[in-house]
């Protein structure tokens, strides 16, 4: 089946510096791929996505390339802010999922000190 | 303002007394879906329903119950409620499967 593996938290980083949340993930075919984001107290909130390989999701300065050959989809920013702190999911949707659920990673939660 | 509303956003219950978490959502979307997510696992689909009358299990089902009388509510039933059960559930929505989800605030549910 599908699954989702990204790694551990929390990653603590210092306001401006470069951040890599990585996500790996197994599905067969060409499955969708998502970012979602937490931020304290709230719903998750789509951040970015990609349905093809090779494909950049990009926004708020967040990006992650669809990488086939390795089957990841990594999460990057290149200058953190505080306001970015909160928990980050990988989450994929299968061809073969139809009707069924996004299947997400474990969450990686990102705390962003002044 | 497109919305998913859920509530309560936070529930203390006792084991065994039913509750319903009610989830509604004003942008006329054909698929809404419950999760619960727990620590280490991340979120696990309840039930989803491609329509009104149209539900189906996801994958973690047991304990649950979900109805679909009009588009706009899905409600989440715990018909005898048990602590592990207990749990931060969010309400989605999207119009059709594939296509972006709208997520709820969250319902933090305690069964003692």
């Amino acid at each position: 089946g599908n699954s989702v593996t990204q790694m551990e938290g929390p990653v603590t980083l210092s306001e401006e510096a470069f951040l890599t949340i990585n996500c790996t993930y197994t599905a067969t075919g060409y499955p969708s791929l998502f970012w979602y984001v937490q931020y304290p107290g709230e719903g998750l909130q789509l951040l970015l996505k990609a349905t093809k390989a090779d494909d950049k999701g990009s926004n708020k300065g967040f990006e992650a390339t669809y990488r086939k050959e390795t089957t990841s989809f990594h999460l990057e920013k290149g200058s953190v802010q505080v306001s970015d702190s909160a928990v980050y999911f990988c989450a994929l949707r299968g061809e073969d999922t139809g009707r069924r659920a996004l299947t997400f990673g474990s969450g990686t939660r990102l705390q962003v000190q002044p | 303002e497109a919305q998913v509303t859920q509530n309560p956003r936070y529930l203390i219950t006792v084991t065994g007394k039913k509750l319903t978490v009610t989830c509604s959502q004003n942008m006329n979307h054909e698929y809404m879906s419950w999760y619960r997510q727990d620590p280490g696992l991340g979120l696990r689909q309840i039930y989803y329903s491609m329509n009104v009358e149209v539900t189906d299990k996801g994958d973690v089902p047991e304990g649950y119950k979900v109805s679909r009388k009009e588009k706009r509510n899905f409600p989440l039933i715990l018909e005898s409620p048990s602590p592990n059960q207990t749990s931060l559930y969010f309400c989605a929505s999207s119009l059709r499967p594939r296509e972006k989800a709208f997520f709820g605030q969250g319902t933090r549910l305690t069964v003692v």
